[in-house]
Order: C-alpha cells, then sequence, then structure tokens
C-alpha cells in the first residue's frame, strides 16, 4: 500500500524557516518523480514544486521561487522542501505527491495526507 | 486568479448528470493531458480522471472526462450524495514549466 507522510509543518513567525519531509513507503520512490502542492485556507490547490526522479531536475512556481529548495533523499525514501523568508500568504496544507513519471510528468496517483504551515506572528 | 478556469460550484439532484468544465490555453490543456481530482472537505485529493479520460480502477464509471481543443470538461451521471465534494482540473503548463490547477469547483447534491 502506497504511503506518504509528511511531517515538519507548524507555527512559524514570518521571515522564518521550515524544512517539510515527506516519507514514502509502498513503491520504489527513486522510480518516481515527486511534487509539493498547497492549499491555503479556503482555497484551492497550488501547485509548489516538482523534482524529477533523479533529483536533477526541479521546477518552481514563481510565487515560491528563490525561497523554497525541493530536495530528495532516495536512501531514506524522502522528499524534502526548504522552506525560507517564509511569509503569511505562505500559510496552508502542503501536500506531498507522488507522479506515475520518472523524469517526465503525468498525473499524481497518490497524495500525502498534509502538513499544515501557518506564517503568523 | 487560477490559470484554469472552472466554475466555481455546480449542483444536480439524485440520478441526474452533471458536468464541470475546464478552460485553459495552449501550452497547457491544449498541448498536454488534463487530470481531475477529487477533494472531500478535511481531506487530502483524489485522483479521479487521467490522461483526459482514464479512469483509475476504484473510480465509478459514472464518471467520464474528455478534452477538445483548450477545454476539457468532467461528467458525473447518476448523481449521488456521495458525489458531493470539490473538483479541480489540472494539467502541465509548458510555458510556465510547471502544473496549473483550476480553482476548483464545488458539487453539490441536492
Amino acid at each position: 500500500e502506497v504511503q506518504l507522510l509528511g511531517s515538519g509543518g507548524g507555527l512559524i513567525q514570518p521571515g522564518g524557516s521550515l524544512r517539510l519531509s515527506c516519507t514514502a513507503s509502498g513503491f520504489t520512490f527513486s522510480d518516481y518523480a515527486m511534487s509539493w502542492v498547497r492549499q491555503s485556507p479556503g482555497k484551492g490547490l497550488e501547485w509548489v514544486s516538482s523534482i524529477s526522479g533523479s533529483g536533477g531536475s526541479t521546477y518552481y512556481a514563481d510565487s515560491v521561487k528563490g525561497r523554497f529548495t525541493i530536495s530528495r533523499d532516495d536512501s531514506k525514501n524522502t522528499l524534502y522542501v526548504q522552506m525560507i523568508g517564509l511569509r503569511a500568504e505562505d500559510t496552508a496544507v502542503y501536500y506531498c505527491a507522488k507522479d506515475i513519471g520518472y523524469s517526465t510528468f503525468y498525473y499524481f496517483d497518490f497524495w500525502g495526507q498534509g502538513t499544515p504551515v501557518t506564517v503568523s506572528s | 486568479q487560477s490559470v484554469l478556469t472552472q466554475p466555481p460550484s455546480a449542483s444536480g439532484t439524485p440520478g441526474q448528470r452533471v458536468t464541470i468544465s475546464c478552460s485553459g490555453s495552449s501550452s497547457n490543456v491544449g498541448g498536454n493531458t488534463v487530470n481531475w481530482y477529487q477533494q472531500v472537505p478535511g481531506r487530502a485529493p483524489k485522483l479521479f480522471i487521467h490522461t483526459n479520460n482514464q479512469r483509475p480502477s476504484g473510480v465509478p464509471d459514472r464518471f467520464s472526462g474528455s478534452k477538445s481543443g483548450t477545454s476539457a470538461s468532467l461528467g458525473i451521471s447518476g448523481l449521488q450524495s456521495e458525489d458531493e465534494a470539490d473538483y479541480y482540473c489540472a494539467a502541465w503548463d509548458d510555458s510556465l514549466n510547471g502544473w496549473v490547477f483550476g480553482g476548483g469547483t464545488k458539487l453539490t447534491v441536492l
């Protein structure tokens, strides 16, 4: 059974940093591209970042470019997103999602349960 | 403002058929496949239609997807109360080099 378990969220002050993790099980993690998608309170889904199966290609939404860094550790079956310079508008539930592709992105066949991040003083 | 345009709401009575539209451009819907996700409030999204019209196993055949040009649609026939949820379309955007989503459509079963 595929599972994606997110962690690392919480309350952080504006300008602060946070690293979210997503630990995968039930599939060969290194064979698939992964992504982060977020959802602000009462709003729709917003793509944040994606990484290829090799980790060699990364993609970012303009809203987080230069502030967020996606990475993966295949030895730990874990996806990360390092977030710096956090703003109130980054407040959201962050979902990790598995793609069916490796270097090309097709669709998200599994999603994590979501990790809440609140940016507030 | 979402890159893909969906109606904010849709509704129908049990047994009816409803359609949810998703409009984009040549760099996303027009040039790539469209996927649909269902999200029950408080839960993670779930894949419901992929590659324009393919249903993952476990998704009832009452759900269907189609695409023509820069528009796509999700059809739900024989509406049931359990279909109440938010539905999002998504596609890869070649200009933005990333995923784009619709704003979501809240489906209400009256």
